[in-house]
């Protein structure tokens, strides 16, 4: 039961351009959603994150966006640069529920941003 | 550096044998988390923890055991190592509905 999906395992667009990935969730308890990014022989890296008592969030060139009615988020980055290229995993946590505590990651989308 | 220091980072060993791997932290984070990364997966939560002997399993959690007797220390047991569980581990440290923080992986390979 995947309760996290990223539906698009790549995306490429050109520099300079907005780069969107996007993640889907089935677990109405999930009250936290997070972005990493990844690079190869890495541990992820923290991006940005929502809390579901919002709908966006901006930090610098990145901004989320939380639809909860949908059960849907997105992350926008703008404008996109070469060094963006990486795996891109979107996560979501719940304070309440039988997934209390768990942080459940999607399968990732592998970004490439050309020169 | 958030403080989270995985070993080993590399571990070849044969099928049948058990192993051990460690995940420690020095930040006093209350919650710790084991996944595996594979090709297609994304990163799959195997077992966690939120706090001393309070353990809870994942959604891969069959093959696997885990212990944590102090605040630092995560270890993940494979009792006895099949080739399905050929993969890149890592471990991750935070708090409720704050990001987590992930160490660097430990590469193993179950031959």
């Amino acid at each position: 039961d995947q309760q996290v999906k990223q539906n698009s395992p790549s995306l490429s667009v050109q520099e300079g351009r907005i780069s969107i990935l996007n993640c889907d969730y089935t677990n109405s308890m999930f009250d936290y959603f997070l972005w990493y990014k990844k690079y190869p022989a890495e541990g992820p890296t923290f991006l940005i994150s929502i809390s579901s008592i919002k709908d966006k969030n901006e930090d610098g060139r990145f901004t989320v966006f939380l639809n909860k009615s949908a059960k849907h988020l997105s992350l926008h980055i703008v404008p996109s640069q070469p060094g963006d290229s990486a795996v891109y995993f979107c996560a979501a946590s719940a304070s309440g529920g039988t997934s209390y505590g768990k942080l459940t990651f999607g399968q990732g989308t592998i970004l490439t941003v050309h020169p | 550096d958030a403080g989270i220091t995985q070993s080993p980072r590399h571990k070849v060993t044969e099928t049948g044998t058990p192993v051990t791997l460690r995940c420690h932290q020095t930040e006093n984070h209350r919650y710790m988390y084991w996944y595996r990364q594979d090709p297609g997966h994304g990163l799959r939560l195997i077992h966690y923890s939120y706090g001393v002997k309070d353990t809870d399993k994942g959604e891969v959690s069959d093959g696997y055991s885990v212990s944590r007797s102090k605040t630092e220390d995560f270890l993940l047991t494979l009792e006895s190592a099949t080739s399905s569980q050929t993969s890149v581990y890592f471990c991750a440290i935070g708090e409720l509905n704050t990001e987590a923080f992930f160490g660097q992986g430990t590469r193993l390979t179950v031959v």
